[in-house]
């Protein structure tokens, strides 16, 4: 299985601030049709998981321009900008690319 | 709108099985792939396998076969998943979710269903 690996596992962020999540991934996540599946998930309390990045680095709809995705291969990026409160919770990356589909461990956000 | 609407609150007892469903509405359900994920008490997430109604085709995580089956029901758009020979291990949250292409991200979610398997 392809082991996703996100750090840190816990964030501490001021209001305003800006922070970066890391993801890798035990094997290239480049899907033979040239495609990376390379995922960023926000589940805040209570909730289930809402996507924030597809393919790497593309907003879903109505996601802020604060969030953006880089990365290639097995080394991805999740940066947040202007922290907001409504930001809080748990980022999952998850890669579709191989089976099975794989969920990263969990970088949970939290105010200062 | 699109929604998933999932079944609730599941209390079973051990070696036992559950079904447990996620309706659809909004869209055209035979034409989306409908994705399991678990999420055990204070950890991540688990992805079970997929379903696609539109011919019934699966796909499992491994880890899961024989523990989950899935099937959908085209008349009433509701996909099913059930879980057998419960154990402790299988208390959880667990949710349903779509996607377009079996790759593609889950763009919508169910609420989720607590399955807490308990003598």
């Amino acid at each position: 299985d392809v082991v996703m690996t996100q750090t840190p596992v816990s964030l501490s962020v001021s209001l305003g601030g800006q922070t970066s999540i890391s993801c890798r991934s035990s094997q290239s996540l480049v899907h033979s049709d040239g495609n990376t599946y390379l995922y960023w998930y926000l589940q805040k309390p209570g909730q289930s998981p809402q996507l924030l990045i597809y393919k790497v680095s593309n907003r879903f709809s109505g996601v802020p321009d604060r969030f953006s995705g880089s990365g290639s291969g097995t080394d991805f990026t999740l940066k947040i900008s202007r922290v907001e409160p409504e930001d809080l919770g748990v980022y999952y990356c998850y890669q579709g690319t191989h089976y099975p589909r794989t969920f990263g461990g969990g970088t949970k956000l939290e105010l200062k | 709108q699109v929604q998933l609407q999932q079944s609730g609150t599941e209390l079973v007892k051990p070696a036992s099985s559950v079904k447990i469903s996620c309706k659809a509405s909004g869209y055209t359900f035979t034409s989306n792939y409908m994705h399991w994920i678990r999420q055990q008490p204070g950890n991540g997430l688990e992805w079970i396998g997929w379903i696609y109604p539109g011919n019934g085709n699966t796909k499992y995580n491994q880890k899961f076969d024989g523990k989950a089956t899935l099937t959908a029901d085209k008349s009433s758009s509701t996909a099913y998943m059930q879980l057998s020979s419960l154990t402790s291990e299988d208390s959880a949250v667990y949710f349903c979710a779509r996607s377009a292409y079996s790759r593609d991200y889950f763009d919508y979610w169910g609420q989720g269903v607590m399955v807490t398997v308990s003598s």
